[in-house]
């Protein structure tokens, strides 16, 4: 979806390095999210906001933190990275104004830790 | 809690055939259940939904679902499969909690051969 934007596309960095990666939108939803996608493990949620002010953490967010720096704008970093973080990182958004709208997807970031 | 389960990590179908992608939910309340495809290097892609209503949902790309409250089942289907259907297929089941958190299955993959 070309209206969720997800930069770098793919980052290959050390262990112990800090990491960002970022997302925009601009379909104005107010609310979104950071998965992580493993072979065999789906989607796993590690972060999502509500809007600028609410920031809540999913089901495996050790290990990471997200700032909502805007309504478009939501980044997911490693402090530190480490081996077991190697995924491919989505972003999502979703409007609130009508129930049970789908979620719309970034194309990913390839991340690969050595 | 809320979870979907994907039994098959492929199915193989030749072009024309029918097709059927497994899913099986298990819920507290409703079921609010998705369809997603991601094709390489993209990201996921929404196809269809069931909230309420007719068990037949159709969505894009000629697919449709069919959900089974009995059996516990949101099977995605298309009635004659193309080559380019080629991708990996998600179900998702809607979390609770009222916040449009999914919850996805592990995936499946499909192939279809020429």
């Amino acid at each position: 979806d070309a209206d969720v934007t997800q930069t770098p596309r793919n980052r290959i960095t050390k262990t112990g390095k800090r990491i960002m990666l970022e997302c925009s939108q601009t379909k104005g939803h107010d609310r979104m999210y950071w998965y992580r996608q493993d072979p065999g493990l789906g989607l796993r949620l590690i972060y999502y906001s509500f809007d600028v002010k609410d920031i809540n953490k999913g089901e495996i967010s050790d290990g990471y933190s997200v700032s909502r720096q805007a309504q478009a704008k939501f980044s997911l970093s490693l402090e530190s990275a480490i081996p077991n973080q190697t995924a491919l990182y989505f972003c999502a958004t979703s409007d609130p104004g009508v129930s049970n709208q789908p979620q719309h997807f970034g194309d990913g970031t390839r991340l690969s830790i050595l | 809690a809320q979870s979907v389960a994907q039994p098959e990590d492929q199915v193989n179908v030749a072009e024309g055939n029918p097709l059927t992608v497994k899913c099986t939910y298990s819920v507290s309340g409703n079921p609010y259940l998705f369809w997603y495809v991601q094709y390489p290097n993209r990201g996921l892609q929404f196809l269809l939904k069931y909230i309420t209503g007719d068990n037949l949902v159709k969505g894009s790309y000629g697919f449709e679902a069919e959900f089974n409250k009995s059996q516990t089942s949101f099977h995605l289907k298309k009635p004659s499969a193309l080559v380019s259907d080629s991708a990996l297929y998600f179900c998702a089941v809607r979390d609770i909690g009222g916040f449009q958190k999914l919850v996805f299955g592990t995936g499946t993959r499909l192939l279809v051969s020429p």
